[in-house]
């Protein structure tokens, strides 16, 4: 166990619906990593939040967003779904910034659209 | 951005047999990681390679790194059913948030 949550554990949308996710960073972590697995794929990075401010992106259009709260959770939000949305989201925190340092995987939430 | 990539995709071995997956990358990097992850789950971290370092081990596990080649090797050794898994490759190339580049991945099946 990493002390990393995530929720809910599954979801299943149809497309065009806007869809919220939720993690929990491990205690005294202060950066949060988001990823998209595909089904057979390695993670992607979607981005990542370090003290509430974004801090770095991959290449995810803008109706992929997110949010770090005060208590280091965060949110990513998906809006306008598509069919290639369907994937693993993972998050990953980490004592961060620029510090080289391990990243501690959520459980993932499994996002199906249909 | 670049990614790191595994070779074999997929290994079957006898249980106390040793497993050697190869993972290439294409740009510079920081460090390397090795993760595994159990059916579709969470990546559990195994084992993290500086770019100055050339081999590291950690109990069963021996990673390798080669940054004239730019390559890298998990050796796992006396496989057991328990590390029936895929096992990722991910780089960390230098954009100073930690941001990982994960390969596709090997599908290990330890036969009992």
């Amino acid at each position: 166990e990493t002390g990393v949550t995530q929720s809910p554990t599954h979801l299943i949308k149809t497309r065009g619906q806007q869809v919220t996710l939720r993690c929990s960073s491990q205690s005294g972590h202060n950066t949060v990593s988001w990823y998209q697995q595909a089904l057979g794929q390695g993670p992607q990075f979607i981005f990542q939040y370090y003290r509430e401010e974004e801090n770095g992106r991959g290449n995810f259009p803008p109706r992929f967003s997110g949010l770090q709260f005060p208590n280091y959770s965060s949110e990513l939000n998906v809006n306008a779904l598509e069919l290639d949305d369907s994937a693993l989201y993972l998050c990953a925190s980490s004592l961060g910034g620029a510090r080289t340092d391990t990243q501690y995987f959520g459980p993932g939430t499994r996002l199906t659209v249909l | 951005s670049q990614q790191g990539e595994e070779d074999p995709q997929a290994l079957s071995i006898q249980e106390g047999e040793n497993a050697t997956m190869n993972c290439s990358y294409k740009t510079s990097i920081n460090n390397l990681q090795w993760y595994r992850q159990n059916s579709g789950r969470g990546l559990v971290h195994l084992i993290l390679i500086r770019s100055n370092e050339r081999e590291k081990h950690s109990g069963r596990l021996r990673v390798t790194l080669d940054t004239s080649k730019k390559s890298s090797s998990l050796l796992i050794t006396a496989s057991r059913a328990a590390d029936t898994a895929s096992y990722f490759c991910a780089t960390d190339q230098g954009w100073g948030n930690n941001r990982l580049a994960f390969g596709k991945g090997n599908q290990v099946v330890v036969i009992p």
